[in-house]
């Protein structure tokens, strides 16, 4: 069983730029979602998807944006990016009535904004 | 609105202690769900427990428990016998349940317990 995969690993961008971040659920598991880990703080919730939909957001603005595609792969777009955007970025997958919001995460990326 | 202490921000002990870590939530649901993480120096979040409002039992994994006492909005994690590859961050989370078919919800996190074992 192929867990939670996420590309790249890691990525430098400037002030302004516009980053594209990818993410693989674990087999069998539809929903997805991403979290925003910033230096020596927990994870913060970004959003979820589910059936190719967003099914929940965090306190984060419009600029960051997500999609999910029919094998339940999912993207995090974000735009304008802020040198605050520099954190490590985690995607997390769950299996479908799992109920307890059990999540499985990946590697995560790490995003340094210059 | 959902919040998770973990009052420790950094432990030290000598390897083979016992080492509780504390966690305090607060939540005005009354169905939720609580977790413990670890995340080694790698970065990738692994899952340790899941424990649901409604079952206060125990739990004993190994070298590792968990009490949850939900009059005290509790859920703390002790390992026994600590070693070496124990040393990592550990994050307490708090769910809501989830009623959709999409299975889970977000996870609100505390800021995390960095646990280092001295050999």
């Amino acid at each position: 069983e192929t867990g939670v995969t996420q590309s790249p690993t890691h990525l430098i961008k400037t002030r302004g730029q516009q980053v594209t971040l990818r993410c693989s659920s674990q087999s069998g598991h539809n929903t997805v979602s991403w979290y925003q880990q910033a230096l020596g703080q927990g994870p913060q919730f970004i959003f979820q998807y589910y059936r190719e939909e967003e099914n929940g957001r965090g306190n984060f603005p419009p600029r960051f944006s997500g999609l999910q595609f029919p094998n339940y792969s999912s993207e995090l777009n974000v735009n304008a990016l802020e040198l605050d955007d520099s954190a490590l970025y985690l995607c997390a997958s769950s299996a479908p009535l799992a109920g307890g919001g059990e999540q499985f995460f990946g590697p995560g990326t790490r995003l340094t904004v210059l | 609105a959902q919040k998770v202490t973990q009052a420790q921000t950094e432990i030290s002990v000598v390897e083979k202690e016992d080492v509780t870590l504390d966690c305090v939530y607060e939540t005005r649901d009354t169905t939720y769900y609580l977790f413990w993480y670890k995340q080694p120096p790698s970065g990738e979040l692994v899952f340790l427990i899941r424990r649901n409002s409604f079952d206060e039992q125990n739990e004993i994994s190994g070298r590792y428990s968990w009490n949850f006492q939900k009059s005290t909005s509790s859920f703390n994690f002790t390992i026994t016998a600590s070693q070496v590859v124990d040393s990592a961050v550990y994050f307490c989370a708090l769910s809501e349940a989830a009623y959709s078919g999409a299975g889970s919800y977000q996870l609100t996190f505390g800021k995390g317990t960095k646990l280092s074992v001295i050999p």
